[in-house]
């Protein structure tokens, strides 16, 4: 099943921070988040492992909850280059060979 | 490094065509990834190979076929192409699971029409 995103569209000015949620009811070995600009391939930013480990990247963070099944996505100070299409790809534990099974995107826009 | 290539970028298809769309990979990659992208719905699985010569299913495998002869490529084939088949197909790679972490590395996309 495909993992839940929140919200959907987010307005932000230059400078503002972002909350992006991904929720799943499975058992999650891992969470990947992914941002992709209008006509152009998704582009990596982080993943997750379980046991709650908190990674960052640059001013772009984000959690797992393992027990919860959800990640989140932590965009501080926003840049006009940070606008674009966020996605989370959730990986199951066992046999899953990497896996991912991808929300519907939360679409980020970021004005002056 | 090229990283991941797709051929090609662009194809209109006639219903009942057939086509392949061709990834290839220079990072030695095992893992190798079909998706196709519809507008909010995300990116879903097609088809996905685990290594040279091996392939499995994703979420949404009817009317498509895939081979892997070289670790390097991974074919998308379109039997009878369908308008419901009409989307951006995205492959990508990333290495196993059990040797490091395994963010998936996507090539351009083929954005694909089906009259």
């Amino acid at each position: 099943q495909q993992p839940v995103q929140s919200p959907q569209a987010v307005i932000l000015r230059e400078g503002e921070d972002a909350v992006i949620n991904c929720s799943s009811s499975k058992a999650l070995y891992s969470v990947h988040w992914y941002r992709q600009k209008h006509g152009e391939a998704p582009v990596f930013l982080m993943i997750l492992l379980k046991g709650g480990e908190q990674k960052g990247h640059d001013k772009i963070s984000a959690s797992f909850n393992e027990k919860k099944q959800q990640s989140s996505l932590y965009l501080t100070a926003s840049q006009l280059s940070y606008s674009g299409t966020y996605f989370c790809g959730t990986e199951a534990g066992g046999t899953s060979y990497g896996k991912l099974t991808f929300g519907q995107g939360t679409i980020l826009t970021v004005h002056p | 490094n090229a990283g991941v290539t797709q051929t090609p970028k662009f194809r209109v298809l006639k219903t009942g065509q057939s086509m392949t769309l061709l990834c290839a990979q220079d990072m030695n990659h095992e893992y190798m990834y079909w998706y196709r992208q519809d507008p909010g719905m995300g990116l879903r699985l097609i088809h996905y190979s685990v290594g040279e010569g091996t392939t499995a299913k994703g979420e949404v495998p009817d009317g498509y076929n895939v081979s892997r002869l070289k670790k390097q490529n991974f074919l998308l084939g379109l039997e009878s192409a369908a308008p419901s088949q009409t989307s951006v197909y995205f492959c990508a790679s990333s290495r196993e699971r059990e040797t490091s972490y395994n963010e998936q590395f996507f090539g351009p996309g083929t954005r694909l029409t089906v009259l």
